[in-house]
């Protein structure tokens, strides 16, 4: 079964403190793998989009990486309105469409 | 840039009622999907479609079907809603397997 796993849940920073989210992954065949911001009750908010191992992509203070079984998000630096939950999602080889498989996310705080 | 629209952005229904929900699509995107995500969770795939034909189906219960129109908005029906209906509800459009762009999302409570 295609299954997308992020950690930690929760991450509390103090601004300027770099750190690390990571999202695994055990999919049929990776197609894409998909970094999202949402703010609360709000829509996700396209970031990034990996498609083989080796990969990586950076937008101001993120950067995103992608080995065969995992993605990291790196976040240097970071500022209070980085805050947010970043959610992971892979285009799985097992669907022929471009639907998502979401993890459960990671709830970023970053205190001033 | 133009971006998804979803309407309503609120709306509030009785159990065993029916709600409606809309979707405009990114202009030139072919591919809309829909997503329930419950409180503290995960997005859930429902359904998608591509060039106004249903393409994959999610966990979707029968109470609910979607459409999409010659016009490439799309909408979201659901019938004999329940409180476990309540959730946000996003729309999401693609230009074929590309990433997917979210509006801002259709919050439905059921009381």
């Amino acid at each position: 079964e295609d299954q997308v796993t992020q950690s930690p849940e929760a991450l509390r920073l103090q601004e300027g403190e770099s750190s690390s989210l990571n999202c695994s992954y055990t999919v049929s065949g990776l197609r894409g793998l998909f970094w999202y911001r949402q703010d609360p009750g709000k829509g996700p908010e396209f970031l990034f989009t990996l498609y083989s191992a080796g990969e990586e992509k950076e937008k101001e203070r993120l950067k995103a990486t992608l080995t065969k079984k995992e993605s990291f998000l790196h976040i240097t630096a970071p500022k209070p309105e980085d805050s947010a939950t970043y959610l992971c999602a892979v285009q799985a080889g097992s669907s022929n469409t471009g639907k998502l498989i979401f993890g459960q996310g990671t709830t970023l705080q970053v205190k001033p | 840039a133009a971006g998804v629209i979803q309407s309503p952005r609120h709306l509030i229904k009785e159990k065993r009622e029916t709600a409606t929900l809309k979707c405009y699509p990114i202009p030139r995107h072919d591919t809309v999907y829909w997503y329930q995500q419950g409180p503290g969770q995960d997005p859930q795939f429902l359904i998608s479609f591509y060039e106004k034909m249903q393409s994959d189906k999610g966990s979707i219960p029968d109470r609910f079907s979607a459409q999409q129109f010659s016009d490439y908005h799309s909408e979201l029906n659901m019938s004999s809603l329940e409180l476990g209906d309540s959730a946000l509800y996003f729309c999401a459009s693609s230009l074929k397997e590309t990433q997917a762009f979210f509006g801002q999302g259709t919050r439905l409570t059921v009381v």
